[in-house]
């Protein structure tokens, strides 16, 4: 089945720092999101983008479907966005399924 | 307000029992979702809907069971078969096959 991969695996900030977290898939996918769980395990989903570019506030992600990667871009973090980052990935021909990554660790220190 | 409401948010299950864990959404969504997450782990698929009186298999269906009789609810019961049940559960959905995905606030299932 297919593989996602997220890196790095845990980031620690200082608050204020920007980041980029990676997210990178061995097939091709029509469905890529991409989510934040807090510390109380509520999962909110950040952006809906199987491909090009978006923005939300502080936040963007862009996926290039051609090479299988997306990226979610933080700037001038704060202490309220640390929590885990998943990427979620839904396969060609898999009727609708996600499959997910493991997960960045983000730790934004003030 | 609409939303997916799980409950409960915590369940303890004894040895040999089963148990249902509730998933009702009110965003008028087709596709529902179970996923099942351990500890520093990511989100498995455990069953998922995508129309009334219909559910497949997701990558760990062993173990579980659902129905969904209704448009607005997805019940999952971890069976006694499930020997490894500890886990945080969560239930999401979706408007369609591809859609945006929502997700409840999660159930905590622990064995006695």
């Amino acid at each position: 089945g297919i593989q996602v991969e997220q890196s790095p695996p845990d980031l620690i900030l200082q608050e204020g720092a920007n980041s980029t977290l990676r997210c990178n898939f061995s097939d091709s996918v029509n469905n890529l999101q991409w989510f934040h769980q807090n510390p109380w395990g509520q999962l909110i989903n950040l952006f809906y983008i199987p491909s090009g570019t978006k923005q939300n506030g502080r936040l963007s992600a862009t996926t290039v479907a051609t090479e299988r990667y997306s990226l979610l871009y933080i700037s001038s973090s704060q202490t309220t966005d640390s929590g885990v980052y998943f990427c979620a990935v839904g396969p060609l021909n898999q009727g609708g399924k996600l499959i997910f990554g493991q997960g960045t660790e983000l730790s934004v220190k003030p | 307000d609409g939303g997916i409401t799980q409950s409960p948010k915590y369940l303890f299950r004894k040895e040999g029992q089963n148990v249902t864990l509730s998933c009702e959404q009110n965003l008028n969504h087709d596709a529902m979702y179970w996923y099942r997450q351990d500890p520093g782990q990511g989100l498995r698929l455990i069953y998922y809907s995508q129309i009334v009186n219909d559910f497949q298999k997701g990558d760990i269906a062993e173990g579980y069971s659902v129905s969904r009789e209704k448009k607005e609810s997805f019940p999952l019961t971890v069976t006694s078969a499930q020997k490894n049940p500890t886990a945080f559960y969560l239930c999401a959905s979706s408007r369609g096959r591809e859609g945006k995905l929502f997700f409840g606030s999660g159930t905590q299932l622990s064995v006695l």
